[in-house]
């Protein structure tokens, strides 16, 4: 499976958008790639997917380039509540398993 | 509805002996995974039932590790002759269908092996 890559840390003020970008440049065709966050002392929760398409949902919005070696996730107007740890993800269509990394520690500024 | 639930919650065991951790899936999901993370790391899988068929064990990292599960309920894992590098919290989740859904995560049971 393919790894990725993503900033051990980052900063967003409260209300602006926060962009996490993940690199996943092994990525195969049919390699999805799933973002999930983790805020602390809890258990992960699932964000969005996408395979090849920019994906939105009521969470975050998820952009994938086009040679889909590299990813952001968004969202759009962050709150304290979103300081978390993101994990970028990629799987195997077929697989089971899911590489969790060590993610990026969002930590929203009031 | 129900989510997700894993206990105990916190567990502390001496050093040899044996733990078993339980999970019980959201009714109605076929798929259950069990991840272990380590402090301050990422999650590391461990193993993935999907309904009836045999469980992908790959992610287990000794013979100490174990975990069974019946049809599409409750799941255990057992951790043998515990060692102090088992200290870790140990997560369930389950899927609707397969790996391809959506992840529902339990709180964890946080092990620590002294």
């Amino acid at each position: 499976d393919a790894k990725t890559t993503q900033p051990p840390s980052m900063d967003c003020a409260e209300g602006r958008a926060a962009n996490l970008p993940c690199n996943h440049s092994t990525i195969s065709g049919n390699e999805y790639v799933y973002w999930y966050r983790q805020i602390h002392s809890q258990g992960p929760q699932y964000i969005i997917h996408g395979l090849k398409n920019n994906e939105t949902n009521e969470m975050a919005s998820l952009i994938i380039t086009e040679d889909r070696k590299s990813s952001t996730l968004i969202l759009p107007h962050a709150t304290l509540r979103d300081t978390a740890v993101y994990y970028c993800i990629v799987r195997v269509s077929t697989g089971n398993q899911f590489y969790f990394g060590t993610g990026t520690s969002l930590t929203v500024i009031p | 509805g129900a989510g997700v639930s894993q206990s105990p919650s916190n567990k502390v065991t001496e050093k040899g002996k044996d733990v078993e951790l339980r999970c019980d899936p959201i009714s109605g999901h076929t798929a259950l995974y069990w991840y272990r993370q380590r402090l301050g790391q990422g999650l590391e899988f461990l193993i993935y039932f999907q309904g009836n068929s045999a469980p992908d064990k790959s992610g287990l990292p000794s013979d100490r590790f174990s975990a069974e599960r019946t049809g599409e309920s409750v799941s255990t894992l057992t951790i043998q002759r515990t060692q102090q590098e088992d200290s870790a919290v140990y997560l369930c989740a389950s899927s609707v269908r397969d790996s391809s859904y959506e992840q529902y995560f339990g709180p964890g049971t946080r092990l620590t092996v002294t």
